[in-house]
């Protein structure tokens, strides 16, 4: 079974550039969640969709993040215009029922 | 406001020793308790805990939950190089977020 598959794996911008990251959740997984990993701290939650619904978004900084899972399978998360402080893990995971799978993550440097 | 405490938040043990790594949490409608191994890219599934005094195990990993006390411990018995990783701690809630502790940095010597 193919495992979560994020792009890229990695991304190096200039601050004020846009950037954005894809996600192939597991297929018939129906929620897909977006994490962002700071070095040394465990992931913390962005977005989360069932389907093609986001559900929680509480913790999108929404001024320069957004994210679509237009047809309820693949996801974008987008920053624009991203900022030093985006530098991170953008991990993508994905579950059918409580255990989520993790995607290997995309790490953005913004310099 | 959620919150999971995990200690120590480093370790480092010589091979063959055991390990304990410590979970706490505060959370409101819990669902689960879950362990995660995360090495240099995803974090992997350990185990999911849902109830108390259960032991879950799978080879030299083990971990049990207290929701009386709110904590989980994960034992590593006679570890080995590759056991070295960031183990994650998350707890599950009734909208099914999970929120992570910080995670235990683990590093064995051989």
């Amino acid at each position: 079974e193919a495992g979560v598959v994020q792009s890229p794996r990695y991304k190096i911008i200039e601050k004020k550039q846009p950037v954005a990251f894809w996600c192939n959740p597991i297929s018939g997984h129906n929620t897909l969640y977006w994490y962002l990993q700071n070095l040394g701290q465990g992931p913390e939650l962005l977005i989360r969709y069932e389907n093609e619904e986001a559900v929680d978004d509480s913790q999108l900084p929404k001024d320069r993040f957004s994210a679509e899972r237009l047809k309820g399978v693949d996801s974008t998360l987008k920053i624009q215009p991203a900022e030093l402080g985006d530098s991170a893990v953008y991990l993508c995971a994905s579950s059918h029922t409580n255990e989520q799978f993790f995607g290997p993550g995309t790490r953005l440097t913004v310099l | 406001e959620d919150k999971v405490v995990q200690s120590p938040l480093s370790l480092v043990v010589h091979e063959g020793d055991t390990v304990t790594l410590n979970c706490s949490y505060e959370v409101t409608n819990f669902r689960s308790l879950l362990w995660y191994k995360q090495e240099k890219k995803a974090p992997t599934f350990l185990f999911m805990l849902t109830s108390s005094g259960i032991e879950k195990k799978s080879g030299r990993l083990s971990s049990i939950l207290d929701k009386k006390e709110l904590f989980s411990i994960l034992n590593i018995t006679a570890t080995q190089t590759g056991d070295s990783a960031v183990y994650l701690c998350a707890v599950a809630v009734g909208n099914e977020k999970l929120t992570f502790g910080t995670g235990t940095r683990l590093t064995i010597i051989p």
